[in-house]
């Protein structure tokens, strides 16, 4: 069982290039995040998507946009990176609905570092 | 807007209890809090839920006073591998989660 996987592992990019990093879970789950986790801050939610075909905003939205076609997936896209998106992502995913309180998984990260 | 403190770091020796409380102020009344556990360049982890009062599973308990403007985590007779560091997440009005900045919990032999 596979749970949650994400790619790539880490990557370094131009400051101003766009980037989209991938997010895949196989069990199922109907919501799905996005969290970025800076030393000393914690973990801070950028989206996050209910359903396939909702997204909705968290805590840090801006830079960044997400979609969810499918069940499966939900990419992070970076239209334009800058330095200060430098931080490991996670993506989680939740059996239920966000606001049912319940336990995510995570997948293993992604570090990004921005230049 | 409220969110969650907890303290920095712990120090603990193994086999001792350890206790990690979480700040949340302005929780409301139907809010969870929940607590996770990550070690090193992996995603946290879940350990335990609660709502109110007294929670136990195989691994930790969760008190919860009654005025719900913090949480404590109890991890009995801490081993080596607790070493790690731990959150508490609540989530406020239906969609805005809050992690506190993790405590990073160092167990000594």
């Amino acid at each position: 069982i596979a749970g949650i996987t994400q790619a790539p592992t880490s990557q370094i990019l131009a400051a101003g290039r766009r980037m989209t990093l991938r997010c895949t879970q196989d069990m199922r789950h109907n919501a799905m995040y996005w969290y970025r986790q800076d030393l000393g801050l914690g973990l801070r939610l950028i989206h996050y998507s209910n359903t396939a075909g909702t997204t909705g905003k968290g805590e840090v939205p801006d830079g960044y946009s997400v979609s969810r076609a499918n069940t499966d997936d939900f990419p992070l896209t970076l239209a334009s990176a800058v330095p200060s998106q430098t931080s490991v992502y996670f993506c989680a995913s939740s059996e239920d609905r966000v606001e049912n309180y319940n336990e995510q998984f995570f997948g293993p990260g992604t570090r990004l570092t921005v230049l | 807007l409220a969110k969650t403190t907890q303290p920095i770091s712990m120090d603990s020796y193994e086999g001792q209890e350890v206790n990690i409380t979480c700040s949340h102020n302005n929780i409301a009344t139907n809010d969870y809090i929940t607590w996770y556990q990550q070690f090193p360049s992996q995603g946290p982890r879940f350990i335990i839920q609660g709502y109110k009062t007294k929670v136990t599973n195989e691994v930790a308990s969760l008190f919860i006073p009654a005025d719900r403007k913090s949480s404590t985590l109890s991890l009995p007779r801490v081993s080596l591998s607790d070493t790690a560091v731990y959150y508490c997440l609540v989530l406020y009005n239906f969609n805005k989660f809050y992690f506190g900045s993790g405590t990073k919990l160092n167990v000594k032999p």
